[in-house]
């Protein structure tokens, strides 16, 4: 069963960039399909992006944050990242990355998720 | 395409039967509508996909429904564990994956 494990900084100063990564164990990182969601606190879901072509690099990203999000895959590694660049306050979120599944258009696993918080 | 959760919070008592609303601003495939359950301080768990077809692990007690622009999912006895909020979930080549706003189950 697949596990992920989001890490990265916690803390992160306005107009800089965001960057995490989610580590994948239990499954293959190129026979899937990986995506990014961000939760801030008390609210709802937001989907930001996903891979769904590891092979020829192709992602797509929520139309409200393209252009700031990039969304990249290390096979080597077996992990998957996310930059979010020109962040402000309204970026504080819990980000979690899951394991998407095409056929069933659905996550079908999650990492823990990590809070980042934007401030000076 | 516009997802709305109805109702907000729903308060009701172990034993009860909950029925959550997501409706979609155009019809769209079941076959892309899936539920989620989150606890407090947890990740999202998968619930049920396709609209009607439960996850691995998930109890019969939940059950979805529904097609075209409205989905429904079932708790047909809520144990003290299901009191959560409840996302729906769609994916559209257009979009192309949004969630609801969310229904909070509390205890009555």
């Amino acid at each position: 069963q697949v596990q992920l494990q989001e890490s990265g900084p916690g803390l992160v100063k306005p107009s800089e960039t965001l960057s995490l990564t989610c580590s994948v164990s239990g499954g293959s990182i190129r026979s899937n399909f990986w995506s990014w969601i961000r939760q801030p606190a008390g609210k709802g879901l937001e989907w930001i992006a996903r891979i769904y072509d590891i092979v020829n690099d192709k992602s797509n990203y929520n139309a409200s944050l393209k252009g700031r999000v990039t969304m990249s895959v290390d096979t080597s590694k077996s992990l998957f990242s996310l930059k979010l660049n020109s962040v402000t306050a309204a970026d504080t979120a819990v980000y979690y990355c899951a394991k998407w599944s095409a056929d069933r258009a659905c996550f079908e696993a999650w990492g823990q998720g990590t809070l980042v918080t934007v401030s000076s | 395409i516009v997802l709305t959760q109805a109702p907000g919070t729903l308060s009701l008592s172990p034993g009860e039967r909950a029925t959550l609303s997501c409706r979609t601003s155009q019809s769209v495939s079941s076959k892309y509508l899936a539920w989620y359950q989150q606890k407090p301080g947890r990740a999202p768990r998968l619930l049920i996909y396709g609209a009607s077809s439960r996850a691995t692990g998930i109890p019969d007690r939940f059950s979805g429904s529904g097609s075209g622009t409205d989905f429904t999912l079932t708790i047909s006895r809520l144990e003290p564990e299901d009191f959560a909020v409840y996302y729906c979930q769609l994916y559209d080549d257009s979009i192309p994956i949004i969630f609801g706003p969310g229904t909070e189950v509390d205890i009555k």
